[in-house]
């Protein structure tokens, strides 16, 4: 079966400090893509990135940078100088196949972050 | 309209009602999906739909009920609810590219509280 796990529950920093949100997932898939997405107060939520398990490349958009690492099953997410705006819950989430090319999605609980001023 | 549209926003009903979720998505997708978010719960995928055929049924009750009309057009008909029912209900699509995975959009979802 296919597990995401996201153990913190809540992380809170002051504005501008760097901060590194945890991933570790399950599969017996040689085959998957791994996401993050952000859910802000309003309810919705924002695809961040997508990642297949062949690619371990580590990759850095702006302030976001995502550490792909399969020997520990583990998908980090670092917001380096951290803001306001970026308080929100954020999941990490792990797919799977199934007929017609529809995804399955399996999520983590989520993370609450939180950016003090 | 752009992205994924979801209505109403809020909804509150009593257990004996019959109300209905609507989702539409602009984005020329072929796969939706229903979610569930209760507090403290992670997501739930209730019911998928590609090219309008149900592929997957998460083991939801049945006073839950989707239908699909089309491909840019997913419903969720609630009837005799229960207090436990009340949570976020997020709606999805993705576009089928046929032995690969594209990332799912979402909706600002509907509110459900259950009386």
């Amino acid at each position: 079966a296919q597990k995401v796990t996201q153990a913190q529950t809540e992380i809170s920093v002051v504005e501008k400090e760097d901060v590194t949100l945890d991933c570790v997932y399950e599969t017996r898939d040689t085959t998957y893509y791994l996401f993050w997405y952000k859910q802000p107060p309003s309810g919705e939520l924002v695809f961040l990135i997508r990642r297949n398990s062949f690619d371990e490349q580590n990759e850095i958009s702006g302030r976001y940078s995502w550490n792909f690492q399969k020997s520990t099953s583990s998908f980090n997410f670092t917001i380096t100088a951290s803001q306001v705006v970026d308080s929100a819950v954020y999941f990490c989430a792990l797919s799977g196949f199934l007929i017609q090319g529809a995804q399955k999605l399996v999520f983590g609980q989520g993370t609450r972050l939180t950016i003090n001023p | 309209e752009t992205g994924v549209t979801q209505t109403p926003r809020h909804l509150v009903m009593g257990m004996t009602n019959k109300k209905s979720l609507k989702c539409e998505q602009h984005l020329g997708h072929n796969a939706m999906y229903w979610y569930k978010q209760s507090a403290k719960k992670p997501l739930e995928l209730m019911f998928v739909y590609s090219l309008e055929e149900r592929v997957e049924n998460n083991s939801v009750p049945s006073r839950f009920s989707p239908e699909c009309p089309n491909s840019s057009h997913l419903f969720l008909h609630l009837h005799t609810l229960q207090p436990e029912d009340s949570a976020l209900y997020l709606c999805a699509s993705s576009q089928d590219p046929s032995g690969g995975t594209n990332e799912q959009f979402f909706g600002p979802g509907t509110r459900l509280t259950v009386l």
